[in-house]
């Protein structure tokens, strides 16, 4: 099956500072990514979608000058938390949209922990 | 608002088999049905797809009525490894390609 890859899979940052997690689509192109977040015993929060050289569709109350997103090439997708807080701190997920096929699968990556001091 | 419902939470033994139903009365004609699992800190995990009828694979089997409204997911012969949390979805259509709402999901305890 298609396999999708984060960097890194935990970090730990200060207040204040900026971080950068990448999602890369390892066997096949994805025009589209998405970008999810997940806190604890919850469910998954679609972020945003990312469109290969294009600017990313942000969801209703995420803001887009925070969470920066740059999708420069077919395999990869770049979400960077800008001026992190604690209340930041979640587990970030990337999916990647498969288009073969006709069924739009997404395959998602292993997922990020952010943790904020 | 999630265009699914299921059940929040389900137990088994290992050995039996399990059926998640989940209910998408308002899915739409170009809609696939997908269920994902999900055990902790850990991405989803793409289990099956399909379209109406039945799909099966190597780890579970898809039961999609005529009217498509509901969809059963079926594992045979669950262990204890099974225990995860599995989530339905349907695709809402947005720009040309389909976004994942994910709604509360199930959350399934096989126990021994």
């Amino acid at each position: 099956g298609a396999v999708v890859s984060q960097h890194p899979s935990w970090v730990i940052c200060k207040s204040g500072t900026s971080v950068k997690i990448e999602c890369r689509s390892l066997d096949f192109q994805a025009t589209t990514m998405f970008w999810y977040r997940q806190f604890p015993k919850q469910s998954l929060m679609l972020m945003a979608t990312s469109n290969e050289g294009s600017k990313a569709t942000y969801e209703q109350g995420v803001e887009k000058d925070k969470f920066l997103i740059n999708h420069a090439s077919l395999t990869l997708s770049t979400l960077t938390v800008t001026s992190a807080h604690p209340e930041d701190s979640s587990f970030y997920i990337c999916s990647a949209r498969d288009p073969q096929g006709g069924t739009d699968t997404q395959y998602f990556g292993p997922g990020t922990r952010l943790t904020v001091l | 608002l999630a265009k699914t419902t299921q059940p929040i939470s389900m137990d088994s033994y290992e050995g039996q088999e399990v059926n998640i139903t989940c209910s998408h009365n308002n899915i739409a004609t170009n809609d696939y049905i997908t269920w994902y699992q999900q055990f902790p800190s850990q991405g989803p995990r793409f289990i099956i797809q399909g379209y109406k009828t039945k799909v099966t694979n190597e780890v579970a089997s898809l039961f999609i009525p005529a009217d498509r409204k509901s969809s059963t997911l079926s594992l045979p012969r669950v262990s204890l490894s099974d225990t995860a949390v599995y989530y339905c979805l349907v695709g809402v259509f947005s720009g040309g390609y389909n976004k994942l709402i994910f709604g509360a999901g199930t959350r399934l305890a096989v126990h021994p």
